[in-house]
Parts: structure tokens; sequence; C-alpha cells
């Protein structure tokens, strides 16, 4: 079975610091790849993909990953954090005929002024 | 315009009671899931189905019971509700690998 391993369970960074928010997968073929953020009391949204080519890809809000294969790892970025960046962080990998979600245990960001 | 929407959105709720909670979307896709997410914050996957018909179930408790009455429309029964089964319930749909998520039904078992 696969795994996403984020190891990071917090991390505090200053408003208009940058930003790297770990993950690292195990998967056999090239993976989808996701990362999905969660504020308080609400859903996923997704902020960006993986599935091929460029690897380094952009997303939603400023943020970007890199996916980079001889690390089995797909981190994500962000140049300048704001306020209201923080919330709980998901990667995930795409497994199975289904494609079901495979999650890490996420991350917490916190953003203090 | 609601992509995937769930109803209710809190259910409080005794042990040992029955309860559905409905998914549905509107964006045409052929695939749905039912994922939980524990007090820990962690997600995992239960159910999915294509076209009406269930392609993963994970291992679930078989008090969990999916149903699929068209592609748009995927809910979840509960019986004999446990303590255990309090958490956040999401339902996502998908055409490819990328999956849109509801806001979540958040289920207490008291």
């Amino acid at each position: 079975a696969q795994s996403v391993t984020q190891p990071d369970i917090h991390i505090t960074v200053s408003e208009g610091a940058s930003l790297e928010l770990r993950c690292n997968y195990s998967y056999g073929a090239t993976p989808y790849l996701f990362w999905y953020v969660q504020s308080p009391g609400q859903g996923l949204q997704l902020l960006l993909k993986y599935f091929s080519g460029d690897t380094l890809v952009q997303g939603i809000k400023g943020f970007e990953a890199e996916f980079k294969r001889s690390q089995s790892s797909f981190n994500l970025r962000k140049p300048s954090v704001h306020w209201s960046d923080a919330a709980e962080y998901f990667c995930a990998v795409a497994e199975g005929a289904g494609n079901k979600l495979v999650f890490g245990a996420g991350t917490i960001l916190r953003v203090k002024s | 315009d609601t992509a995937v929407s769930q109803t209710p959105k809190y259910l409080v709720t005794q042990m040992g009671n029955d309860k559905s909670i409905k998914c549905e979307q509107n964006l045409g896709h052929d695939t749905m899931y039912w994922y939980k997410q524990d007090s820990k914050k962690f997600l995992k996957i239960m159910f999915s189905y294509n076209n009406k018909e269930l392609i993963i179930n994970e291992t679930v408790p078989n008090r969990f019971s999916p149903k699929s009455p068209d592609k748009a429309h995927l809910n979840l029964h509960i019986n004999s509700l446990e303590l255990g089964d309090s958490a956040v319930y999401f339902c996502a749909s998908s055409h490819s690998a990328e999956q849109f998520f509801g806001p979540g039904t958040r289920l207490t078992v008291l």
C-alpha cells in the first residue's frame, strides 16, 4: 500500500516569510500528487496537483510545489505567507483503479504577525 | 452554485441509532467517494462508486452501507451508531484523479 508522510505536525512562520511544507510518498510508478488545504471547520480545497510534465506546478493562492522523483518528495512552497494562510495542509497521492486518495497526517500552519 | 453538497452539516445522535448522510454533486462526474476524518484530522477513504457501482470498499464495519441511486448522489447509511463513529465525513466526486470535496458532515455520537 502507498503511504504519504508529512514530517512536520506544526509549523509557525511570520507573516511575510517564506514557507515550505514537506511531503514524502512511497509509490512504485509516477504518482498523481495533490496538496489540499483545510481551514478550521471547513472542507478540503485543492491547492494544486501534479500528474505529469513540468515538475514545478503552480496552484491557487500563490502556492507552488515541486515534484522530485529522486527524493520521492512533493514539497509545497509559498514565497510570502499571509495571515489568511493559517490552516491545515494535506498532501495526498491517488492510488489504484478508483484513484482513491491516500492522505498524509497533515501539517498545521500558524502565522504570527 | 455548490458543486458537492452534503446534508446535514451537523448530526448529533445517541448510540445505537441509525442515521443517513446525503451527498449530491452537480459536476457531472462519474465517480463519488466517502472519506472519514477522525478526531486527529486523519483522512481515510471508506467507499467509492463509479456510475452507481461500488469500486472501492475499504475495511469498514458493515454497519456502514453506501447507496448510490444515480451517479449524482451517494448516500451513507450507518446502523447501530457507536461512539467511535464520531468524526467528520466528507463526500467527494471526480471524473479523473482530481477530487472535489463537499463541506463535510460532523457526526457526534453521544
